[in-house]
């Protein structure tokens, strides 16, 4: 949806180093959603945040979601090749639809 | 959480012709929801497909070209009618999980049209 905006659009880091991919809405969230592609397969989920300042973590990697619900980060710590892929954020807007953001694509250099 | 099972997993199509991409889930989903992701880029959702009524379409997808089933709680069919190369695409379905709420996705159908 052109409501959802990441930045940025690709990513090239350097292995080990910590790197923020952004979500931004231009309305309210009734829920943000983090996912990775690895190229041409499926969606792995990685979170959901739904409450304004929430705050999760998996393994290295930690999202956010600012009190008024519009925008939402996603932060990996010493990143490494397997962190590689395309991270999608997906936002719900009214519990019943879903869009996604535009995609970063992450490589990690060994 | 919930598994789809979505087939096939990739055709080869001629212009004109149709094809149906079905999507079986292992546990009872109310909401189901179909996208489409064409080459380089994000997921763009067609529709939102609830059992017992009628599919919910996005600007820019018209049920002549795209009409989905639901006719129960754990499948879902997309049919992409009169292809054209503009179609080639991935396919995906997805489902929400309740009630935990987390959208999970069918492994997607990579479609090529001829």
């Amino acid at each position: 949806s052109q409501e959802l905006e990441q930045s940025p659009q690709s990513l090239i880091v350097q292995e080990g180093k910590n790197l923020t991919i952004n979500c931004t809405s231009s309305k309210t969230l009734y829920g943000l959603y983090w996912y990775k592609q690895k190229y041409g397969e499926g969606l792995i989920f990685l979170m959901m945040l739904q409450k304004g300042g929430e705050e999760k973590s998996h393994e290295k990697i930690t999202a956010k979601l600012d009190e008024k619900k519009q925008q939402s980060s996603l932060h990996i710590t010493a990143s490494q090749p397997s962190h590689a892929g395309i991270y999608l954020c997906g936002a719900d807007y009214t519990g019943n639809q879903f869009y996604f953001g535009t995609g970063t694509s992450l490589t990690v250099i060994p | 959480s919930a598994v789809i099972s979505q087939k096939p997993s990739r055709d080869i199509c001629q212009r004109g012709t149709s094809l149906t991409i079905q999507c079986q889930v292992d546990s009872q989903v109310t909401m189901m929801f179909w996208y489409r992701q064409q080459p380089g880029q994000s997921l763009t959702l067609i529709a939102t497909a609830n059992q017992g009524s009628e599919a919910t379409y996005e600007s820019g997808f018209v049920i002549d070209k795209f009409p989905i089933s639901r006719p129960n709680l754990t499948f879902s069919t997309l049919t992409v009618s009169n292809m054209s190369p503009e179609d080639s695409s991935i396919y995906l379905c997805s489902g929400r999980q309740e009630p935990t709420g987390e959208l999970f996705f069918g492994e997607g159908s990579r479609l090529t049209v001829l």
